[in-house]
């Protein structure tokens, strides 16, 4: 079956460390998307891609960054880790355009910057 | 700007009550389109229905039913005869097909008890 898998599922790391966080979906869809989850605040979108090569940056960009090289694929990286950016990270996929259609979401990544 | 308002943050009933979770929305799009998650306490993110701006007929699936009121901005969720299960995050989200902002926004979530 297709899926949206994201890994790790848990991390700590230090501040100041750079940190990727890979999410990788088995539909072929075009769109994917990182939102993080912060309690009192939902789902915010952090950067989001509609095809290899494009990438656009969402509400919360800071402090983070993509590329998309292939369809499966879109990493998010945070350069510098801190403390601010301790949070649950989903990532998203989607087929008709990520306006329209519905979001596929992986399981979660809880990252802690101590 | 696209904006999603769910006022409840958090909501408590007894098993077998109605519940109504509200969402009002914002957005200068003609054309958008409407969505509610579920967020169980396992944590995954589960799509429960979607709706376009054409569309203001209510929808009922079993004990789910869906409230959408142009005039109003508000996109209600109904839950009758609630079970425990139901118990989760709901959040509405809202997305717009020809804004700039092409993406889904999401409302802060209203976290949902049942009680036995």
């Amino acid at each position: 079956d297709a899926e949206i898998t994201q890994s790790p599922r848990h991390k700590i790391t230090e501040t100041g460390r750079q940190v990727t966080l890979a999410c990788h979906q088995t539909w072929n869809h075009n769109n994917m998307f990182w939102y993080r989850q912060d309690l009192g605040h939902g789902l915010r979108l952090i950067h989001y891609s509609y095809g290899v090569h494009d990438t656009n940056k969402g509400e919360v960009s800071d402090g983070y960054s993509v590329s998309r090289s292939n369809t499966e694929d879109l990493p998010l990286t945070l350069e510098s880790a801190a403390s601010s950016q301790t949070s649950v990270y989903f990532c998203a996929s989607s087929v008709v355009g990520g306006d329209t259609g519905e979001l596929f979401f992986g399981e979660g990544s809880r990252l802690t910057v101590l | 700007a696209q904006k999603v308002t769910q006022a409840q943050t958090e909501i408590s009933v007894v098993e077998k009550e109605d519940v109504t979770l509200d969402c009002v929305y914002e957005t200068r799009d003609t054309t958008y389109y409407l969505f509610w998650y579920k967020q169980p306490p396992s944590g995954e993110l589960v799509f429960l229905i979607r709706r376009n701006s054409f569309d203001e007929q209510n929808e009922i699936s079993g004990r789910y039913s869906w409230n959408f009121q142009k005039s109003t901005s508000s996109f209600n969720f109904t839950i009758t005869a609630s079970q425990v299960v139901d118990s989760a995050v709901y959040f509405c989200a809202l997305s717009g097909k020809y804004s700039s902002a092409s993406k889904i926004i999401f409302g802060s979530g209203t976290r949902l008890s049942i009680r036995p």
